[in-house]
């Protein structure tokens, strides 16, 4: 089936440290994976994707890596600032454009 | 460039009734896609449109419905509503043949 599993569901991390998130999926034929940010009570904003074709995409302090044959994912935030606390979610596509979302990843920055 | 936007913000209705939301795509993108996000929870996908055609619903029963207008907005019709489609009703957009999926602000919609 189409599933996506996202881990740890929660995150603490002292301010200036490294964070990292972990998602796998279920369906090898994905070829899109994007990361939202969900600020309490606003909407998801995509902050990074990458697709199949590609093993590391970085943006800044974030970045997301791709293990094809293990079908996981992850998301890398460095030199972490209280503005990073939020709710981040992972997603795959399983054709047709459909994403399928992960449970979200609650990140609190500690100062 | 305007983002995504939904109306209307919030939505009270009472078990049985109907509710209609709607949704404006960004500028150029004829993509519709709608998400429950019920409290505390993650995105579950309800229904996709392209080019004013129903291509994909998720795992939800009939009574919830939408329509893609030729301007390429969008509605989500919920019939016989019960409590537990007490959510955020979530609304993206993309380009044709685009992956990438931007959000609106979501209508909170409470039913007692």
């Amino acid at each position: 089936g189409e599933n996506v599993e996202q881990h740890p569901s929660t995150l603490s991390v002292q301010e200036g440290d490294s964070a990292v998130i972990k998602c796998t999926y279920s369906d090898s034929a994905s070829n899109y994976f994007p990361w939202y940010k969900q600020e309490l009570g606003k909407r998801p904003q995509l902050i990074i994707d990458i697709r199949s074709n590609v093993g590391e995409k970085k943006d800044q302090r974030i970045a997301v890596t791709l293990n094809k044959t293990a079908k996981h994912f992850s998301l890398h935030i460095t030199e972490t600032q209280p503005e990073d606390s939020a709710v981040y979610f992972c997603a795959a596509n399983f054709g047709n454009e459909k994403l399928t979302f992960g449970t979200g990843t609650r990140l609190t920055i500690i100062p | 460039e305007a983002g995504v936007t939904q109306s209307p913000t919030h939505l009270i209705k009472t078990r049985g009734q109907q509710a209609t939301l709607r949704c404006s795509p960004i500028s150029g993108h004829t993509s519709v896609y709608w998400y429950q996000q019920a409290l505390g929870l993650g995105l579950q996908f309800l229904l996709w449109y392209d080019e004013g055609e129903e291509r994909n619903r998720g795992n939800f029963p009939p009574r919830f419905s939408g329509r893609q207008f030729p301007n390429y907005s969008s509605e989500l019709n919920v019939n016989a509503l019960e409590l537990e489609d007490s959510a955020l009703y979530l609304c993206a957009s993309s380009l044709s043949g685009q992956a990438a999926q931007y959000f609106g602000p979501g209508t909170r919609l409470l039913v007692l």
